[in-house]
């Protein structure tokens, strides 16, 4: 039963360039979360899904970031028109439908260096 | 709003010695709460976790915390600290309400010398 996969593990990008994340929860989690990690500091929530529904977006930037999660498939974080501000380590989480009472499941996140 | 703060973003011990990382959170219903541990360039493991029941929870590698309501407060212990144990820790809550996100603390290294 493999774990929570993201990929890539590390993206490079120009500014003004566009960054695809993905991330393929564990097997049987139905509910995707992804956080954000600046150098030195901690989590920051962006943004919790389900299966084709946006459950939580409060933490997203207005601007330029968007997430989905399709019925098939990975779940996507997108940035349009990255900055150098987007650097960062961004994970994903992931948990089974039931699972308020569990901890996230977490992958071991993609780094983004934007050049 | 939930909010958790950890003292000391820097913790150093000698091999051998107790661990203590503080992890104090504010909610006026308590939550869950959990410990996760980083290490370098990779993800968060769950280290421990307090629902409900025993206020004192035992988990991996050793460490364990127990829930304070009165002081509302998570720390997390291991009696002998050993090196592998180097690494960020963050406390995380997460209210009753099913669906809502996690908070987490802004994290300690731990810092282990021979």
């Amino acid at each position: 039963n493999a774990g929570v996969m993201q990929n890539p593990r590390h993206l490079v990008r120009r500014r003004g360039q566009e960054a695809r994340l993905r991330c393929s929860p564990m097997k049987g989690h139905s509910h995707v979360y992804w956080y954000r990690q600046l150098p030195e500091e901690g989590l920051k929530f962006m943004v919790y899904l389900q299966k084709e529904n946006i459950i939580d977006e409060s933490g997203m930037p207005k601007e330029r970031f968007s997430a989905e999660f399709p019925k098939e498939g990975p779940s996507i974080l997108r940035i349009q028109q990255v900055v150098r501000g987007d650097s960062a380590a961004y994970f994903c989480a992931s948990s089974p439908p039931a699972g308020f009472n569990y901890g996230y499941t977490f992958g071991s996140g993609t780094r983004l260096t934007v050049v | 709003a939930q909010s958790v703060t950890q003292l000391g973003s820097h913790v150093s011990v000698s091999e051998g010695a107790l661990v203590l990382l503080r992890c104090n959170y504010s909610s006026s219903v308590p939550p869950y709460l959990f410990w996760y541990v980083q290490y370098p360039n990779q993800g968060l493991q769950l280290l421990l976790k307090y629902t409900t029941g025993a206020t004192l929870v035992k988990g991996i590698n050793g460490f364990e915390a127990e829930f304070k309501k009165s002081e509302t407060s998570f720390h997390l212990t291991k009696p002998s600290a050993h090196m592998s144990d180097a690494a960020e820790y963050f406390c995380a809550v997460r209210p009753y309400n099913y669906g809502q996100n996690f908070v987490f603390g802004p994290g300690t290294r731990l810092s282990v010398l021979p």
